[in-house]
């Protein structure tokens, strides 16, 4: 079957560094999204890994090892609007996203 | 770029009625939609699919009957949830994909903000 793991919640300190783990299984894989949803509004486009490593953009990084099935998202200079729950959403072979209940991440002053 | 709307941002009706929620892509053309159902703290689960011109996709458990879509320009998909009860209350979000390419990744979906029903 598909499967996602993402830890159910996280908290960290404003302006730390925090990284959000995620593990998938799926039948097939055409890259891995990662997107932000605030309680009560709908998810925004953060990032897309298709290759192997990081792709850094702005104080997001998100990374991606195929092999072992994991990716990770990496949160610099936490801000309190970050706050929110991180989606990992992995496509498989008919560029379906695979949906998780995502990680909610607590920032603390 | 990559805006998707949608109308209206919450709806409360009363049981047995008709409830019609448009999802519109402003800033580029959506060959295919997407149409979600989220209850509180649980995932985003998938209802259907929605391409131009033709029929929605339904994924398994989703009753096409009850759940009406219509994709009828390349900007616009409409969810018609048909003689709603109670436990149709969730929050119903659309996405779209922008198959233009260029600065957008041609997979990325982007979302609409939300419909909030609440069926009493």
């Amino acid at each position: 079957g598909q499967n996602i793991d993402q830890p159910t919640e996280m908290t960290a300190t404003e302006g730390a560094i925090v990284q959000i783990n995620c593990t998938y299984q799926t039948s097939g894989f055409n890259g891995l999204f990662w997107y932000q949803q605030h309680a009560g509004e709908a998810p925004t486009f953060l990032s897309y890994n298709v290759l192997d490593g990081l792709e850094e953009k702005g104080r997001f990084s998100s990374f991606l090892s195929r092999s072992k099935g994991y990716s990770y998202l990496l949160l610099k200079e936490l801000q309190m609007k970050d706050s929110a729950s991180y989606l990992c959403a992995p496509m498989d072979s008919n560029y379906q996203l695979i949906w998780g209940a995502g990680t909610k991440l607590i920032i603390k002053p | 770029g990559a805006v998707v709307s949608q109308h209206p941002s919450w709806v409360i009706c009363k049981s047995g009625t008709s409830v019609k929620i448009e999802c519109r892509s402003l800033d580029f053309q959506a060959t295919t939609m997407f149409w979600y159902r989220q209850f509180p703290k649980q995932s985003l689960m998938l209802m259907a699919t929605s391409n131009e011109g033709s029929k929605a996709t339904y994924e398994q458990g989703v009753e096409k009957d009850k759940f009406l879509i219509n994709h009828a320009s390349l900007t616009l998909s409409t969810l018609t949830v048909t003689s709603a009860h109670p436990e149709d209350s969730s929050f119903y979000i659309c996405s779209a994909k922008d198959l233009a390419g260029g600065r957008l990744f041609t997979d990325t979906q982007y979302f609409g903000p939300g419909t909030r029903l609440t069926v009493l």
